[in-house]
């Protein structure tokens, strides 16, 4: 079946550093969307990417829809402590289902 | 505007028990789905409600039943549960021809 592959699994990076993360797949889709989620809680909406090629930013993350519609890419610049979580990227399947990367856990030291 | 609302926020249910999870979606949206996370398997699609009907399903036991209200707030329910149901569960709601999906904060459910 169609599957999201998230990479890297963990970081444990200094604070100010950059952060890159991504997600690839076999399939095209059509959406990506990328959510941070903090322990005990809902996965809150970080960036909507619509289009092939396209490049969003919100604050401090920029994320991009990649040209083959198979990955995504999201950069956290200039980290802080509150960067700490476990972000997932999302895409809808050909049967209209939401599925999941397997997440990227960061953690920074302040 | 109010976010998605789960009730409760923590349940703990003995194996063979069954439980009923609530979900308010934000105001103005019909689409309900639901999600489990488990530390092993992630989150996985449960099913997809909108105006009422179930639109998609994802693959968990009939065990795992919801349904949807005129008021487009939804149910989900678990029976005869087992130890393997403890997670978080997660509702999330889309707005009309809206892709992306807002959670709630979820359920705690432990199966003792």
């Amino acid at each position: 079946g169609q599957q999201l592959n998230q990479s890297p699994q963990s970081m444990f990076i200094q604070e100010g550093e950059d952060v890159s993360m991504n997600c690839t797949s076999s399939s095209i889709f059509n959406t990506w969307l990328w959510y941070k989620q903090e322990p005990g809680e809902g996965p809150v909406l970080l960036i909507a990417l619509y289009k092939a090629g396209e490049l969003t930013s919100n604050g401090r993350l920029t994320a991009q829809f990649g040209i083959t519609r198979k990955d995504s890419f999201l950069n956290i610049s200039a980290s802080i402590p509150s960067d700490v979580g476990i972000y997932f990227c999302a895409a809808y399947n050909q049967g209209g289902k939401l599925i999941f990367g397997q997440g990227t856990e960061l953690s920074v030291k302040p | 505007k109010a976010g998605v609302t789960q009730t409760p926020r923590y349940l703990i249910k003995t194996r063979g028990q069954q439980v009923t999870l609530s979900c308010s979606p934000i105001s103005g949206h019909r689409s309900v789905s639901w999600y489990q996370q488990t530390p092993g398997q992630g989150l996985q699609f449960l099913f997809e409600y909108f105006s009422e009907t179930q639109r998609n399903k994802g693959n968990f036991p009939g065990r795992f039943s919801g349904r949807q209200f005129s008021n487009s707030r939804s149910e989900m329910n678990v029976s005869t549960l087992e130890l393997g149901d403890s997670a978080l569960y997660l509702c999330a709601s889309r707005g009309p021809w809206r892709t992306e999906a807002f959670f709630g904060q979820g359920t705690r459910l432990t199966v003792v």
